[in-house]
């Protein structure tokens, strides 16, 4: 079945530091893959996506390219604030008969101190 | 404001008492479903609709029950609440965003205490 892995955290930075979470995943067919955040209290919401091989999303300074021939989609941002503190996860879609599922991994926590 | 609404944000409640958790979305999506979230297992899905009176099983059904009844409401019932039952609820609607993939817009999330 299709399975998400995600480092394990929690990671701690300080602030401007460099973050990388890696993901990569397990899955038949073509998947859309995806980072959510998740800050405190607070539900999930879309970071970015990517929906096919080569693809970049970017949003809020963080990155991620969706590599098919290593089945990842590593988050990037090169200088992380305090406000980036949460708790984040890499999913996917495989779309077709499991249109609207999402697989999530485990979740990477995130704190950065000033 | 698109949204995806659940209550209660928080309940506390006792082993076998019936309880229903409420979600409702205005972005007349289809697709809905409810996940668990728990410590170190990420995000879980419980059970899907497709569409109005079309439910399914997720990955971790046991337990739960739903109902679709109208397009913009998904209820999640849990007819004899148990401790294992003791989690992080949330409920998202989907839409399409091309080659039967989708993104999805989830609520603020349930936090659930079974004693």
């Amino acid at each position: 079945g299709d399975s998400v892995t995600q480092m394990e955290g929690p990671v701690t930075l300080s602030e401007e530091a460099c973050l990388t979470i890696n993901c990569t995943y397990t899955a038949t067919g073509y998947p859309s893959l995806f980072w959510y955040v998740q800050y405190p209290g607070e539900g999930l919401q879309l970071l970015l996506k990517a929906t096919k091989a080569d693809d970049k999303g970017s949003n809020k300074g963080f990155e991620a390219t969706y590599r098919k021939e290593t089945t990842s989609f590593h988050l990037e941002k090169g200088s992380v604030q305090v406000s980036d503190s949460a708790v984040y996860f890499c999913a996917l879609n495989a779309g077709g008969t499991s249109y609207g599922k999402l697989t999530f991994g485990q979740g990477t926590i995130l704190t950065v101190h000033p | 404001e698109a949204q995806v609404t659940q209550n209660p944000r928080y309940l506390i409640t006792v082993t076998g008492k019936k309880l229903t958790v409420t979600c409702s979305q205005n972005m007349n999506h289809e697709y809905m479903s409810w996940y668990r979230q728990d410590p170190g297992l990420g995000l879980r899905q419980i059970y899907y609709s497709m569409n109005v009176e079309v439910t399914d099983k997720g990955d971790v059904p046991e337990g739960y029950k739903v109902s679709r009844k109208e397009k913009r409401n998904f209820p999640l019932i849990l007819e004899s609440p148990s401790p294992n039952q003791t989690s992080l609820y949330f409920c998202a609607s989907s839409r399409v965003i091309g080659q039967g993939a989708s993104e999805a817009f989830f609520g603020q999330g349930t936090r659930l205490t079974v004693v």
